[in-house]
């Protein structure tokens, strides 16, 4: 995941907004992913964006692409305990077979 | 709907052992893989097979070979087991197979993880 960054924690209040961010450096990848990892558990798809878009919203989520500064931002409104995991960014690189490059995670912790 | 199944969760293994993980998917998907996921590293591909009968490196094949046995289930083996390859496991399919991509059936459904120890 050298090639895809992200802050490693980040904490925030019940209630507040997380906003976790990811940088990328393909300007090829068509899709852009977020996956979240509870504890113990293997990653599940929480949402994906299309490289021809620059935002994407699904219910507390929203996904804002940067094409321009390969910037890719994950909004979690209400952010509740539940929330609480690592979330992964990917991008799908173009130049070998679904070749996904997933960044080392970012692990939110979510405090009364 | 089991997805994707993983075994073992835990292996404690002594240099120069040998052991091979299991995976198995119930969903039909053409494509499997393993990663291993290190902290701070992320998830790193180790072997993929884009359908039944192929398999190819990922980023980190060394020290590792994979068998696809049928369209279920994708072994990973260590041959000689390494301090090195101490690591949490992932087995991941998708539906995807040889054709072309979108992002349905890119979406990588994963197992729970195999934490192995090599001392």
């Amino acid at each position: 995941g050298e090639d895809v960054e992200q802050s490693l924690f980040l904490s925030v209040r019940e209630g507040d907004s997380s906003v976790i961010n990811c940088t990328y450096t393909d300007s090829s990848s068509t899709y852009l992913y977020w996956y979240k990892q509870e504890p113990g558990a293997g990653l599940q798809l929480l949402t994906y964006i299309f490289s021809n878009m620059d935002m994407k919203q699904d219910q507390r989520l929203t996904v804002l692409l940067n094409k321009k500064d390969k910037h890719l931002s994950l909004r979690i409104a209400d952010t509740q305990t539940g929330d609480s995991a690592i979330y992964f960014c990917a991008e799908s690189r173009t130049g070998g077979y679904n070749k996904l490059i997933f960044g080392a995670g970012t692990r939110l912790a979510v405090h009364p | 709907n089991a997805g994707v199944t993983q075994t073992p969760k835990f292996q404690v293994l002594k240099t120069g052992q040998s052991m091979t993980l299991q995976c198995a998917q119930d969903m039909n998907h053409n494509s499997m893989y393993w990663y291993r996921q290190d902290p701070g590293m992320g998830l790193r591909l180790i072997y993929y097979s884009a359908s039944e009968g192929t398999t190819d490196k990922g980023e980190v094949p060394n020290g590792y070979n994979v068998s696809r046995l049928n369209k279920r289930e994708f072994s990973l083996r260590l041959e000689s087991a390494a301090p090195s390859q101490t690591s949490v496991y992932f087995c991941a399919s998708s539906e995807r197979g040889l054709g072309a991509r979108s992002a349905t059936n890119e979406k990588l459904f994963f197992g729970s993880g195999t934490q192995l120890s090599v001392l």
